[in-house]
């Protein structure tokens, strides 16, 4: 069973571009949390989506900032008109239910560099 | 807003037991107390995690006090590759996320 898996990696974008991040859950998981962690800091939640649905996005930034986890395929996590301040690696974990006693396990992030 | 407190940072001998504390005085009783730790800057890995009842795993042993107000994490025999950020967590109730604190920075010296 794969774990979490979070594409790409290491992603440059210039200041103005948009930025995807991908996460692809563990089999079986339909509950997806994305978490933001800037240099020398702890990981800030950001969103949490169920199939289709946003369940709560009280950690999003109000402007450029958005996400989705469509009935087929990954999650999303999209940011347009990047800028330096949003360098930083996200996170996304998944989770088979949304009770309290289930885990959720992490990927190994995507790094954004905004240049 | 922060449920959770820990020390900031803690060292321990290599092979000897790590015992790391964390208070969370307002739980609760439906809540779960959950332990996760970063390692350099890698994705946050999952530890162990109770309700009421002390928790034993391959990686690690949960001990909740009787008042659920606190508990200890303890890495039996701690090893250089257990240096790493280890996070408290106590699941809210909705169970929407999960809360990271600033957590205790452990060190294994050898």
């Amino acid at each position: 069973n794969a774990g979490v898996m979070q594409n790409p990696r290491h992603l440059v974008r210039r200041r103005g571009q948009e930025a995807r991040l991908r996460c692809s859950p563990m089999k079986g998981h339909s509950h997806v949390y994305w978490y933001r962690q800037l240099p020398e800091e702890g990981l800030k939640f950001m969103v949490y989506l169920q199939k289709e649905n946003i369940i709560d996005e009280s950690g999003m930034p109000k402007e450029r900032f958005s996400a989705e986890f469509p009935k087929e395929g990954p999650s999303i996590l999209r940011i347009q008109q990047v800028v330096r301040g949003d360098s930083a690696a996200y996170f996304c974990a998944s989770s088979p239910t949304q009770g309290a006693a289930d885990e959720a396990f992490f990927g190994q992030g995507t790094r954004l560099t905004v240049v | 807003d922060a449920k959770t407190t820990q020390p900031p940072s803690m060292d321990c001998a290599e092979g000897r037991a790590a015992n790391l504390p964390c208070n969370h005085s307002t739980i609760s009783g439906n809540e779960y107390v959950y332990w996760y730790r970063q390692i350099h800057s890698q994705g946050p890995q999952y530890i162990i995690h109770g309700l009421k009842n002390n928790e034993t795993n391959e990686m690690a042993s949960l001990i909740i006090t009787e008042d659920r107000k606190s508990s200890t994490l303890i890495l039996p025999h701690a090893t250089l590759r257990d240096t790493a950020v280890y996070y408290c967590i106590v699941r809210v109730k909705s169970g929407n996320q999960f809360y990271f604190g600033t957590g205790t920075s452990l060190t294994v010296i050898p």
